[in-house]
């Protein structure tokens, strides 16, 4: 079943910086790989998607990057700010029917003032 | 749009008892899923269903877990003689039918077992 490991576990950035998520997944049959953002006591909420028949896919200060060649996806948060804390999961469908993910163990971001 | 509704936000309940977990979709979202989520284990998919028809439950304990979803309103997951290690945020989420299309999340159920 399609694996996929997300690093790093944990991350403190300073406002303004930027922050740079990864995830490595195996199965490279599919293509869609959204990214969901978790503040604590709420459920995952997308934050930005790509295809695989792209190589980039920006949402103002969110870009996801897909390296289909080395199997990794990427997220990158510029300008981050204090409200951007949370934790961050990357997935990736295992079925043809792109209804089931398995998804990554997740980066808790802190954003410190 | 007030978003997929859990009930309720927290139970606690002994050992051996039942725990009913209710879920009411987004109104005219037709796929509806069931995720559990744990520190050690994250983010695991339970089942699926598609216009009330159970699609895929290749996730869902099969001796104790049991989903339904009477109509399209809600859905409900049931854990017959809960054990300490089913203590987890069990999250309902629903989405139009189709491919790659948005998943929407509730806030989970956090259940305790004592």
């Amino acid at each position: 079943q399609q694996q996929v490991r997300q690093s790093p576990q944990s991350l403190t950035v300073w406002e303004g910086g930027t922050t740079v998520l990864t995830c490595s997944y195996e199965d490279s049959t599919f293509n869609y790989f959204p990214w969901y953002q978790q503040f604590p006591g709420e459920g995952p909420a997308l934050l930005i998607s790509i295809l695989s028949v792209s190589d980039k896919k920006e949402d103002g200060r969110f870009t996801t990057f897909f390296n289909k060649r080395e199997k990794k996806l990427s997220l990158h948060i510029i300008d981050s700010q204090p409200g951007d804390s949370a934790t961050y999961f990357c997935a990736a469908p295992v079925n043809t029917g792109n209804y089931k993910y398995v998804f990554g163990a997740g980066t808790r971001l802190k954003v410190i003032a | 749009n007030a978003g997929v509704i859990q009930t309720p936000r927290h139970k606690v309940t002994g050992k051996g008892q039942e725990a009913t977990l209710w879920c009411e979709p987004i109104s005219g979202h037709s796929a509806v899923f069931w995720y559990r989520q744990t520190i050690v284990q994250g983010l695991e998919f339970l089942t699926y269903f598609r216009n009330q028809a159970p699609i895929d439950d290749s996730g869902m304990p099969k001796e104790r877990f049991s989903a339904q979803m009477p109509n399209q309103s809600h859905s409900t997951l049931k854990i017959q003689s809960t054990q300490p290690q089913d203590s987890a945020v069990y999250l309902c989420a629903s989405s139009l039918l189709g491919v790659n299309t948005e998943v929407f999340f509730g806030k989970g159920t956090r259940l305790t077992v004592v």
